[in-house]
């Protein structure tokens, strides 16, 4: 168990709709990220967060959007959906967003848009 | 342009048996290289964190070697056990970013 928890674990929705995923990072760690991973591709990095400030953009796209609130949970809202949004979205946390830091990575959110 | 390249995309081995993961990467200034195990369906754990200055680290039957020189990177397992069946992906991270970059991971499978 990394100590980041994920939820929902499961979403299936439809084109066009909007969903919000969830991330609580480990206790102690300032920093969240969020990636995406499409059926048998790579991590691909979509945003981080420090301390409840955006630190860095990935290839994020304009539908999608994210935000940490004070309590350092982070959500990762996803709208206009499209076949293609279907994927693997996990969260990672670590103590304060450096490159030297081990990354935790929660166990996902598996995305289904029909 | 800073890349992660992985190889094979692919493996199968035999129980028991050892075998060896590559990556080689461009990814200037180097901070650091990580080795993570990703099991089907799951987040993926770190294995190994090498440094500019480590040529090798192990955790158990896992032994990462790191080559900064020619920038190439290794994974051995040792005594392949059917648990190794994952995909193993290389994450190096640049000095004057906090940003990781992502090799497309090796997938292991091991048979009994």
């Amino acid at each position: 168990d990394s100590g980041v928890t994920q939820t929902p674990k499961h979403l299936i929705t439809a084109t066009g709709q909007r969903v919000t995923l969830r991330c609580s990072p480990r206790s102690g760690d300032l920093s969240v990220y969020w990636y995406q991973q499409s059926l048998d591709q790579g991590l691909q990095f979509l945003i981080q967060y420090y301390n409840g400030e955006e630190r860095a953009k990935g290839n994020i796209l304009e539908r999608f959007s994210a935000q940490q609130f004070p309590d350092l949970h982070s959500e990762l809202n996803l709208s206009s959906l499209e076949l293609g949004d279907s994927a693997l979205y996990f969260c990672a946390s670590s103590p304060t967003g450096q490159g030297r830091e081990k990354l935790f990575f929660g166990s996902g959110t598996q995305l289904s848009v029909l | 342009k800073n890349q992660v390249e992985q190889s094979p995309q692919s493996l199968i081995i035999l129980e028991g048996k050892n075998c060896t993961l590559q990556c080689n990467y461009t990814v200037s200034p180097f901070s650091n290289l990580r080795w993570y195990k990703q099991d089907t369906g799951r987040g993926p754990v770190s294995l190994t964190i090498m440094t500019f200055s480590e040529n090798t680290k192990s955790n158990g039957r896992y032994t990462a070697t790191l080559d900064a020189d020619t920038k190439q990177s290794s994974l051995h397992i040792t005594a392949s056990q059917l648990s190794d069946s994952a995909s193993y992906i290389c994450v190096v991270s640049a000095n004057n970013f906090n940003k990781f970059y992502f090799g497309s991971g090796t997938k292991l499978n091991v048979k009994p």
